[in-house]
């Protein structure tokens, strides 16, 4: 069966450094892969998904960034954090044939 | 620009009160609507994929039903076990994104 890995669970970080969220998914190959965040009164907004290695697609313009390195392995980035990058990031996956996305348990930051 | 508005925000019923809630969406092509479940801290844990209007499904207490233009979750004789926020997302047929609403906080009175 397929599952999917987010760390670190939770994180503080101070304003101006740098961010890594890791994803890995297993028992899948080739899935879409996404990166939501969650803030309050907000619900899930799309930050970026990928279809393959190395395709990213961007829907916020931020100062964060995603990677696929590998196939099953996306990464969210951010070379110096603001305040407003507080929230609850989850990602997700989507086999090739299907059409429903399935999360991970998501990773709490807070920029202080 | 594809929508998806969730209505009401939140919901308080007593437990065994039956109601439901709403999903209002625009996409150009639906590809798929989603419901999904979310625990305070958690991730959100899937229920339900609906393709066309007409078509219906259901799990336990919980049926959901499709339009041309909006999506309901009914919820039957609800338990406070049921208390979560429901989210609502559709794809459309000409990408891979999926957008979500807002949501559904719905808390059931024992």
């Amino acid at each position: 069966s397929q599952t999917i890995h987010q760390w670190p669970a939770t994180l503080v970080q101070p304003v101006g450094s740098p961010l890594s969220l890791e994803c890995t998914v297993e028992g899948t190959s080739n899935p879409n892969l996404y990166w939501y965040r969650q803030a309050a009164g907000r619900g899930l907004q799309l930050l970026f998904y990928s279809v393959g290695i190395g395709q990213i697609s961007s829907e916020v313009p931020q100062n964060l960034s995603a990677s696929r390195p590998q196939d099953r392995q996306f990464i969210l980035s951010s070379k110096k954090l603001l305040l407003s990058d507080s929230g609850f990031y989850l990602c997700a996956w989507r086999g090739w044939k299907g059409n429903t996305i399935y999360f991970g348990e998501g990773s709490w930051l807070t920029v202080v | 620009e594809d929508q998806v508005t969730q209505s009401p925000e939140a919901l308080r019923l007593q437990e065994g009160e039956s109601s439901s809630l709403n999903c209002s969406y625009t996409v150009s092509g639906l590809r798929g609507l989603f419901w999904y479940r979310q625990d305070p801290g958690k991730g959100p844990e899937f229920l339900f994929t609906l393709y066309s209007a007409g078509e219906e499904k259901e799990k336990e207490r919980l049926k959901a039903t499709l339009t041309k233009k909006e999506s309901f979750l009914h919820i039957t004789a609800p338990k406070p076990e049921d208390s979560a926020t429901y989210l609502c997302a559709v794809q459309a047929n000409r990408d891979d994104k999926i957008i979500f609403g807002k949501g559904t906080r719905l808390h059931i009175l024992p």
